[in-house]
């Protein structure tokens, strides 16, 4: 696709339940990463890919939240057991190797009740 | 640890005025500068990245310098129109890593 896309766009759950967010980067981008956008804390890094390499997880804030990242493109964001603070807007972007611009997706807004 | 600071936190001009947004890091080890706009409910748009060996970068009616020594940024806005109306941020890559440093933003509405 043109750009980087993300779903949902809206995700409303319970507290305690899983959810899954997924992105689908720019095409031919080796690197992917996570953000993630809430009125207290601003934006954060979250996760990064860079091709086959192991995966930087240091911003993940729990280890209920986990990535994946299949054939070295479509990504999966999941977290188990939400919970309220969970609540905010997923972003996803990509480049063309780690240093390059970075391209956002619309992002998924995700609301724990 | 690196940070990101920009000033004003908002900002409101009359249609046409030139405005400057600025941006200061604590760490002048950058590895680059992106300016990125988004607007209410939207994701990130980028507007322009700067190489660490840059000075500036410009396209159509932005200007963005870069000044590593003293670790700031500005992003001019030549002539401004109503649709330049949005939350700008700047974020840094840090040379020892590769994630973006968000600062918290500056919030402009342009008045017709």
């Amino acid at each position: 696709g043109a750009g980087v896309s993300q779903s949902p766009s809206n995700k409303v759950t319970e507290k305690g339940k899983d959810v899954e967010l997924r992105c689908d980067p720019i095409s031919g981008h080796t690197a992917l990463y996570w953000y993630r956008q809430s009125l207290g804390q601003g934006l954060e890094f979250l996760i990064y890919f860079q091709g086959n390499s192991a995966p930087d997880k240091s911003g993940l804030p729990s280890d209920r939240f986990s990535a994946e990242r299949t054939g070295g493109s479509v990504s999966t964001l999941t977290i188990q057991r939400t919970q309220q603070e969970d609540s905010a807007v997923y972003l996803c972007a990509s480049s063309q190797a780690g240093f390059n611009e970075q391209f956002f997706g619309p992002g998924t807004r995700l609301t724990v009740l | 640890k690196q940070e990101v600071t920009q000033i004003p936190a908002a900002l409101s001009v009359p249609e046409g005025e030139n405005l400057v947004l600025n941006c200061s890091f604590t760490d002048s080890a950058i590895y680059n500068l992106q300016w990125f706009r988004q607007d209410p409910g939207k994701g990130l748009t980028s507007l322009l990245l700067i190489q660490s060996s840059q000075r500036e970068q410009t396209s159509g009616r932005l200007n963005a310098s870069l000044d590593k020594s003293s670790g700031r940024s500005t992003l001019y806005i030549a002539a401004s129109q109503p649709g330049d109306s949005a939350t700008y941020l700047c974020a840094v890559v840090v040379d020892s890593s590769y994630k973006l440093i968000f600062g918290s933003g500056t919030r402009l509405l342009v008045r017709p």
